[in-house]
């Protein structure tokens, strides 16, 4: 149980357009879903925590109007990078979690590779 | 959440202990310490957690210690397949994580 998917795996854009990630939990509802970023040879840093109905809170330098963070659903939660450039080219990893588990579930990441 | 500290890398051979420490000194009473494991271009999976108790499930021990300002992770019997890198996190329960550097096992056949 407790498995969490993203949506693609892999992606990769010309720079100047827009790509959406999904991350669905798949088993569970998810109350909360976070998204992190992970660059070649670093830590995964997290950008912003999102709860099902509510706006998405952004950690300190993450640009809100660059990652649109959606979280329609209990088990649906989008992040799309918007006019994406060669600098947004990353690993994101997004999460979720619900107030009776003690952990969050990972998903397999997405590789974003921007042209 | 606890600023954690652990060693850049660290070396085991195959079938041995692997013992991977982490300072948290700052931790607060009310927050967990947790160990996740990243292999190569994967999303993080759990390993283990606990508060001030010793805990011990099918994958690893964790010991922390009485002041709680420090813990050990020990994998009993590494394999190959346990190299990655390891992520000691502090914080209260599903609350935001705040990955540090980690520690990069890598078990030698």
């Amino acid at each position: 149980g407790a498995v969490v998917s993203q949506h693609p795996s892999w992606v990769i854009c010309k720079s100047g357009t827009s790509v959406k990630i999904e991350c669905r939990s798949l088993d569970f509802q998810a109350t909360t879903m976070f998204w992190y970023r992970q660059f070649p040879k670093q830590s995964l840093m997290l950008m912003a925590t999102s709860n099902e109905g509510s706006k998405a809170t952004y950690e300190q330098g993450v640009e809100k109007d660059k990652f649109l963070i959606n979280h329609a659903s209990l088990t649906l939660s989008t992040l799309t990078v918007t006019s994406a450039h060669p600098e947004d080219s990353s690993f994101y990893i997004c999460s979720a979690t619900v107030l009776a588990a003690n952990e969050q579930f990972f998903g397999p990441g997405t590789r974003l590779t921007v042209l | 959440d606890a600023k954690t500290t652990q060693p850049t890398s660290m070396d085991c051979a195959e079938g041995r202990a692997a013992n991977l420490p982490c300072n948290h000194s700052t931790i607060s009473g009310n927050e967990y310490v947790y160990w996740y494991r990243q292999i190569h271009s994967q999303g993080p999976q759990y390993i283990i957690h606990g508060l001030k108790n010793n805990e011990t499930n099918e994958m690893a021990s964790l010991i922390i210690t009485e002041d709680r300002k420090s813990s050990t992770l020990i994998l009993p019997h590494a394999t190959l397949r346990d190299t990655a890198v390891y992520y000691c996190i502090g914080t209260s329960g599903t609350y935001k994580y705040i990955f540090g550097t980690g520690t990069r096992l890598k078990v030698l056949a």
